[in-house]
Protein backbone atom coordinates (compact mmCIF):
# COMPACT_ATOMS: atom_id res chain seq x y z
CA UNK A 1 0.00 0.00 0.00
CA UNK A 2 2.59 2.22 0.36
CA UNK A 3 3.84 1.80 -3.28
CA UNK A 4 4.80 4.17 -5.54
CA UNK A 5 4.23 3.18 -9.29
CA UNK A 6 5.81 4.41 -11.61
CA UNK A 7 5.66 4.88 -15.96
CA UNK A 8 7.44 4.15 -18.27
CA UNK A 9 10.80 2.97 -17.32
CA UNK A 10 12.34 5.18 -20.13
CA UNK A 11 11.14 7.96 -22.63
CA UNK A 12 12.74 9.18 -25.95
CA UNK A 13 11.18 12.47 -26.47
CA UNK A 14 12.18 15.11 -29.82
CA UNK A 15 13.40 18.32 -29.47
CA UNK A 16 9.86 20.25 -28.81
CA UNK A 17 7.93 17.67 -27.81
CA UNK A 18 6.00 16.94 -24.70
CA UNK A 19 7.21 14.62 -22.17
CA UNK A 20 4.56 12.69 -20.27
CA UNK A 21 5.44 10.35 -17.05
CA UNK A 22 2.58 8.91 -14.96
CA UNK A 23 2.29 8.16 -11.46
CA UNK A 24 0.11 5.60 -9.34
CA UNK A 25 -0.40 5.07 -5.71
CA UNK A 26 -2.88 2.91 -3.02
CA UNK A 27 -2.42 5.00 -0.07
CA UNK A 28 -4.95 7.52 0.13
CA UNK A 29 -3.26 9.15 3.15
CA UNK A 30 -0.58 10.47 1.05
CA UNK A 31 -0.99 14.13 0.88
CA UNK A 32 2.18 15.61 -0.59
CA UNK A 33 2.99 14.80 -4.47
CA UNK A 34 6.46 16.29 -5.74
CA UNK A 35 8.50 15.67 -8.71
CA UNK A 36 12.30 15.38 -8.72
CA UNK A 37 14.77 15.51 -11.23
CA UNK A 38 18.33 13.81 -11.16
CA UNK A 39 21.30 14.21 -13.40
CA UNK A 40 23.99 11.33 -13.25
CA UNK A 41 26.57 11.97 -10.09
CA UNK A 42 23.84 14.28 -8.53
CA UNK A 43 21.39 14.30 -5.88
CA UNK A 44 17.82 14.53 -6.35
CA UNK A 45 16.35 17.91 -7.00
CA UNK A 46 13.00 18.88 -6.45
CA UNK A 47 11.54 20.04 -9.56
CA UNK A 48 7.37 20.88 -8.56
CA UNK A 49 5.12 19.05 -5.98
CA UNK A 50 1.48 19.09 -5.84
CA UNK A 51 -1.07 18.77 -2.45
CA UNK A 52 -4.15 16.74 -3.42
CA UNK A 53 -6.54 20.10 -2.97
CA UNK A 54 -5.89 21.16 -6.80
CA UNK A 55 -6.08 18.95 -9.82
CA UNK A 56 -3.28 20.59 -11.11
CA UNK A 57 0.34 23.06 -10.75
CA UNK A 58 2.21 24.54 -13.28
CA UNK A 59 5.59 26.00 -13.09
CA UNK A 60 7.20 27.17 -16.00
CA UNK A 61 6.94 24.63 -18.97
CA UNK A 62 6.43 21.84 -16.59
CA UNK A 63 2.59 20.66 -15.24
CA UNK A 64 1.43 18.00 -12.39
CA UNK A 65 -1.72 16.82 -13.06
CA UNK A 66 -3.85 15.15 -10.46
CA UNK A 67 -6.13 12.87 -10.15
CA UNK A 68 -7.23 12.20 -6.64
CA UNK A 69 -10.13 9.39 -7.52
CA UNK A 70 -7.88 7.84 -9.79
CA UNK A 71 -5.29 8.30 -7.52
CA UNK A 72 -2.62 9.13 -10.15
CA UNK A 73 -0.41 11.89 -11.30
CA UNK A 74 1.55 12.98 -13.82
CA UNK A 75 4.16 15.14 -14.84
CA UNK A 76 3.69 16.86 -18.11
CA UNK A 77 7.28 18.56 -19.81
CA UNK A 78 6.31 21.01 -22.42
CA UNK A 79 8.53 21.91 -25.37
CA UNK A 80 10.79 19.20 -24.01
CA UNK A 81 14.86 20.58 -24.39
CA UNK A 82 18.08 18.00 -24.37
CA UNK A 83 18.92 20.06 -21.43
CA UNK A 84 15.77 18.58 -19.69
CA UNK A 85 17.32 14.57 -20.20
CA UNK A 86 17.53 13.22 -16.18
CA UNK A 87 16.03 10.51 -14.67
CA UNK A 88 12.34 11.91 -13.34
CA UNK A 89 11.45 10.32 -10.12
CA UNK A 90 7.68 10.93 -8.43
CA UNK A 91 7.15 10.66 -4.92
CA UNK A 92 4.54 10.62 -2.31
CA UNK A 93 4.43 11.45 1.52
CA UNK A 94 2.03 11.12 4.16
CA UNK A 95 1.09 13.50 7.56
CA UNK A 96 0.78 16.62 5.80
CA UNK A 97 5.07 16.64 5.79
CA UNK A 98 7.51 16.50 3.01
CA UNK A 99 9.85 13.93 4.60
CA UNK A 100 10.13 10.31 4.56
CA UNK A 101 9.10 10.05 1.15
CA UNK A 102 7.88 7.16 -1.16
CA UNK A 103 9.27 6.87 -4.60
CA UNK A 104 8.93 5.67 -7.87
CA UNK A 105 11.33 4.13 -9.58
CA UNK A 106 12.02 6.68 -12.34
CA UNK A 107 11.96 7.02 -15.36
CA UNK A 108 14.74 7.94 -17.84
CA UNK A 109 14.18 10.76 -19.93
CA UNK A 110 15.69 11.16 -23.29
CA UNK A 111 15.49 14.61 -25.47
CA UNK A 112 17.05 14.36 -28.52
CA UNK A 113 18.21 17.55 -30.46
CA UNK B 1 22.80 28.71 -3.20
CA UNK B 2 23.25 26.44 0.03
CA UNK B 3 24.11 22.89 -0.50
CA UNK B 4 24.02 19.79 1.43
CA UNK B 5 27.66 18.61 1.19
CA UNK B 6 28.06 14.54 1.52
CA UNK B 7 31.88 13.24 1.76
CA UNK B 8 33.44 10.85 0.31
CA UNK B 9 32.21 10.55 -2.94
CA UNK B 10 32.86 6.96 -3.82
CA UNK B 11 33.86 4.87 -0.47
CA UNK B 12 34.85 1.35 -1.28
CA UNK B 13 35.09 -1.56 1.82
CA UNK B 14 35.35 -4.85 2.34
CA UNK B 15 32.83 -6.75 3.26
CA UNK B 16 32.26 -6.85 7.51
CA UNK B 17 34.05 -3.29 7.59
CA UNK B 18 32.58 -0.39 9.28
CA UNK B 19 32.45 2.79 7.62
CA UNK B 20 30.95 6.37 7.98
CA UNK B 21 29.51 8.01 5.69
CA UNK B 22 29.44 12.48 6.39
CA UNK B 23 27.32 14.66 5.41
CA UNK B 24 27.33 18.73 6.06
CA UNK B 25 23.27 19.98 6.04
CA UNK B 26 22.30 23.30 5.24
CA UNK B 27 23.44 25.29 8.12
CA UNK B 28 19.94 26.75 9.39
CA UNK B 29 18.22 23.47 8.98
CA UNK B 30 16.94 21.36 11.63
CA UNK B 31 15.79 18.05 10.31
CA UNK B 32 17.89 15.29 8.67
CA UNK B 33 17.58 12.39 6.58
CA UNK B 34 19.38 9.59 4.85
CA UNK B 35 18.03 7.45 1.91
CA UNK B 36 19.84 4.89 -0.33
CA UNK B 37 19.99 4.27 -3.66
CA UNK B 38 20.32 -0.03 -4.77
CA UNK B 39 22.09 0.66 -8.19
CA UNK B 40 18.61 0.99 -10.67
CA UNK B 41 16.10 0.77 -8.13
CA UNK B 42 14.61 3.73 -6.35
CA UNK B 43 15.67 5.66 -3.79
CA UNK B 44 14.20 4.32 -0.31
CA UNK B 45 14.07 6.51 3.22
CA UNK B 46 16.25 4.76 5.94
CA UNK B 47 16.11 7.23 8.82
CA UNK B 48 15.06 10.61 10.33
CA UNK B 49 16.32 13.12 12.65
CA UNK B 50 15.64 15.63 14.53
CA UNK B 51 16.12 17.73 18.24
CA UNK B 52 19.53 14.98 18.09
CA UNK B 53 16.96 12.05 18.25
CA UNK B 54 16.21 9.68 15.22
CA UNK B 55 12.16 10.71 14.43
CA UNK B 56 11.49 7.78 12.61
CA UNK B 57 13.50 5.08 10.78
CA UNK B 58 12.81 2.13 8.35
CA UNK B 59 13.08 -1.75 8.43
CA UNK B 60 16.03 -1.29 6.44
CA UNK B 61 17.69 1.06 8.98
CA UNK B 62 18.43 -2.11 11.29
CA UNK B 63 21.09 -2.59 14.36
CA UNK B 64 24.02 -2.08 11.80
CA UNK B 65 22.92 0.98 11.27
CA UNK B 66 23.19 4.33 13.28
CA UNK B 67 23.19 8.18 13.49
CA UNK B 68 24.83 10.95 14.73
CA UNK B 69 25.14 14.59 15.06
CA UNK B 70 28.82 14.82 16.67
CA UNK B 71 28.49 18.33 16.04
CA UNK B 72 26.70 21.59 14.83
CA UNK B 73 27.57 21.06 11.64
CA UNK B 74 27.79 17.10 10.96
CA UNK B 75 25.53 14.57 10.41
CA UNK B 76 26.88 11.35 9.56
CA UNK B 77 25.67 7.36 8.91
CA UNK B 78 27.97 4.09 9.83
CA UNK B 79 27.23 1.20 9.06
CA UNK B 80 29.17 -1.31 11.91
CA UNK B 81 29.59 -4.55 9.59
CA UNK B 82 28.95 -3.92 6.29
CA UNK B 83 27.76 -6.74 3.78
CA UNK B 84 27.79 -6.73 -0.42
CA UNK B 85 24.08 -5.64 0.06
CA UNK B 86 25.03 -2.51 1.87
CA UNK B 87 26.51 -1.28 -1.73
CA UNK B 88 24.30 1.49 -3.17
CA UNK B 89 24.49 5.04 -3.44
CA UNK B 90 23.74 7.01 -0.31
CA UNK B 91 21.99 10.66 0.26
CA UNK B 92 21.91 12.66 2.74
CA UNK B 93 19.08 15.26 2.76
CA UNK B 94 18.05 18.53 4.95
CA UNK B 95 15.18 21.01 5.67
CA UNK B 96 14.30 23.48 7.66
CA UNK B 97 10.53 23.37 8.80
CA UNK B 98 8.17 22.48 6.07
CA UNK B 99 10.77 23.67 3.53
CA UNK B 100 11.39 20.64 0.91
CA UNK B 101 14.14 18.21 1.31
CA UNK B 102 17.28 19.49 0.11
CA UNK B 103 19.52 16.13 -1.21
CA UNK B 104 23.10 15.82 -1.22
CA UNK B 105 24.92 14.66 -4.59
CA UNK B 106 25.05 11.33 -2.36
CA UNK B 107 28.63 8.89 -1.15
CA UNK B 108 28.49 5.69 -3.36
CA UNK B 109 29.38 2.67 -0.99
CA UNK B 110 31.02 -0.17 -2.93
CA UNK B 111 31.36 -3.24 -0.44
CA UNK B 112 33.79 -6.28 -2.12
Amino acid sequence: QQQVKQSPQSLIVQKGGISIINCAYENTAFDYFPWYQQFPGKGPALLIAIRPDVSEKKEGRFTISFNKSAKQFSLHIMDSQPGDSATYFCAASTGGSNYKLTFGKGTLLTVNP
Amino acid sequence: EPEVTQTPSHQVTQMGQEVILRCVPISNHLYFYWYRQILGQKVEFLVSFYNNEISEKSEIFDDQFSVERPDGSNFTLKIRSTKLEDSAMYFCASRQGPSPLHFGNGTRLTVT
